[in-house]
């Protein structure tokens, strides 16, 4: 199994408090990237990251940002949560960008109260 | 952007059956995967399969890139086997788009 580990793995917060999700990977992979899943929509993308401190916007990116310093961490930062990121994001990973496949981390569950 | 539609939307199956999930897509792609999600919530990686036929075990894929198409085939299925499958493409963009998925249940 790819080396992916998503931190925390549930977290219940308050509208308009600030959250932020950590992905961590030991595979040494270029490519990062954060989804969510709702009911009805599959997995979107939120940004991704193509190498350390290079970023871009995916689907949904209204509402997060990202921040990636190091090759193995990858951030995603809710400003102030709304009820409306209440999800399960995903992180993923791959070696190269177009057309390489992609490894999933566990998930994490959000509850935004 | 590309669209991908997979069919049936849910399916059910007694222990034993066999199945055929679908997904059309409507460009060229570069990347296909197919996609076990597991009642735990984890996706599990089942295929990576932009061209051609592949088989794990009791699983095997076959995509059809000229078509616009691939298939996932589950033989004798088991109870374990159940949970959604997912199909996702990559055109070129660096995003996977994933189809809604086919829930799959097994009974014994």
């Amino acid at each position: 199994d790819a080396g992916i580990t998503q931190s925390p793995r549930h977290k219940v917060t308050e509208t308009g408090t600030p959250v932020t999700l950590r992905c961590h990977q030991t595979e040494n992979h270029r490519y990062m990237y954060w989804y969510r899943q709702d009911p009805g929509h599959g997995l979107r993308l939120i940004h991704y990251s193509y190498g350390v401190k290079d970023t871009d916007k995916g689907e949904v990116s209204d509402g997060y940002s990202v921040s990636r310093s190091k090759t193995e961490d990858f951030l995603l930062t809710l400003e102030s949560a709304t009820s409306s990121q209440t999800s399960v994001y995903f992180c993923a990973i791959s070696g190269r960008g177009g057309g390489a496949e992609a490894f999933f981390g566990q998930g994490t569950r959000l509850t935004v109260v | 952007g590309i669209q991908v539609e997979q069919s049936p939307p849910d399916l059910i199956l007694q222990e034993g059956a066999n199945s055929t999930l679908r997904c059309n897509f409507s460009d060229s792609v570069n990347n296909l995967q197919w996609f076990h999600q597991n009642p735990w919530g984890q996706l599990i990686n089942l295929f990576y399969i932009p061209s051609g036929t592949k088989q794990n075990g009791r699983l095997s894929a076959t995509t059809v890139a000229t078509e616009r198409y691939s298939l996932l085939y589950i033989s004798s299925s088991q109870t374990t086997d159940s949970g959604v499958y997912f199909c996702a493409v990559e055109a070129g963009s660096y995003q996977l788009t994933f189809g809604k998925g086919t829930k799959l249940s097994v009974i014994p």
